[in-house]
């Protein structure tokens, strides 16, 4: 599968804890994204990145989140002391892109659901 | 970026065609529509863009408005695999996309 693959699929967790998530892009895709989906919405932006470098942080990462690209391929996201409100589907994308912002594909992953008890 | 507005929901039988309106009346010269579909629980997926001219691909066929304020995503024949979200976003110059809450279409068999 060459697809965009995230890890874990589900996470339970109670308030408080701290939880990490993985994202593996589509090999030599040089854009990461991450996205927060909650239920019946759309996808809303959070962060991406250009091969490790973070391009921009969406004022719903608060300083509890933390996103990382280390050597430009797979991605983390962590939520520090998570908050019940912090429960929602946490999506990742990758393109690659040539500079051309506005044919940009972008290919999702399934996702990593994540419920705070 | 510009917004779109969609019907929140719509209803097909199957192996009909399918006309999903999009309208975004503040698009601007540059911007591209998208189309992105999700089904359940999987992550959003593409299915078509274009600026101008009416596109096509083997999922499905973009309608584009001589004003550029609407646009039509055409299923030929729906399936019950097609049953969905579908996102109408305008990419103008900044890599995120903007979601709406979509049109959830219901085939019916």
């Amino acid at each position: 599968d060459t697809g965009v693959s995230q890890n874990p699929r589900h996470k339970i967790t109670k308030r408080g804890q701290n939880v990490t998530f993985r994202c593996d892009p589509i090999s030599e895709h040089n854009r990461l994204y991450w996205y927060r989906q909650t239920l019946g919405q759309g996808p809303e932006f959070l962060t991406y990145f250009q091969n490790e470098a973070q391009l921009e942080k969406s004022r719903l990462l608060s300083d509890r989140f933390s996103a990382e690209r280390p050597k430009g391929s797979f991605s983390t996201l962590e939520i520090q002391r998570t908050e019940q409100g912090d429960s929602a589907m946490y999506l990742c994308a990758s393109s690659f892109s040539q500079g051309r912002v506005r044919t940009d594909t972008q290919y999702f992953g399934p996702g990593t659901r994540l419920t705070v008890l | 970026d510009a917004k779109t507005t969609q019907p929140n929901s719509m209803e097909s039988n199957e192996e009909e065609p399918v006309h999903l309106p999009c309208n975004h009346s503040t698009i601007s010269g540059t911007d591209y529509i998208h189309w992105y579909r999700q089904l359940p629980s999987q992550g959003p997926e593409y299915v078509i863009h274009g600026l101008t001219s009416n596109v096509n691909n083997r999922m499905a066929s973009l309608a584009i408005a001589e004003d550029r304020k609407s646009s039509t995503l055409i299923l030929h024949r729906a399936t019950l695999r097609d049953a969905a979200v579908y996102y109408c976003i305008l990419r103008s110059g900044t890599y995120k996309y903007i979601f709406g809450t979509g049109t959830r279409l219901k085939v019916l068999a």
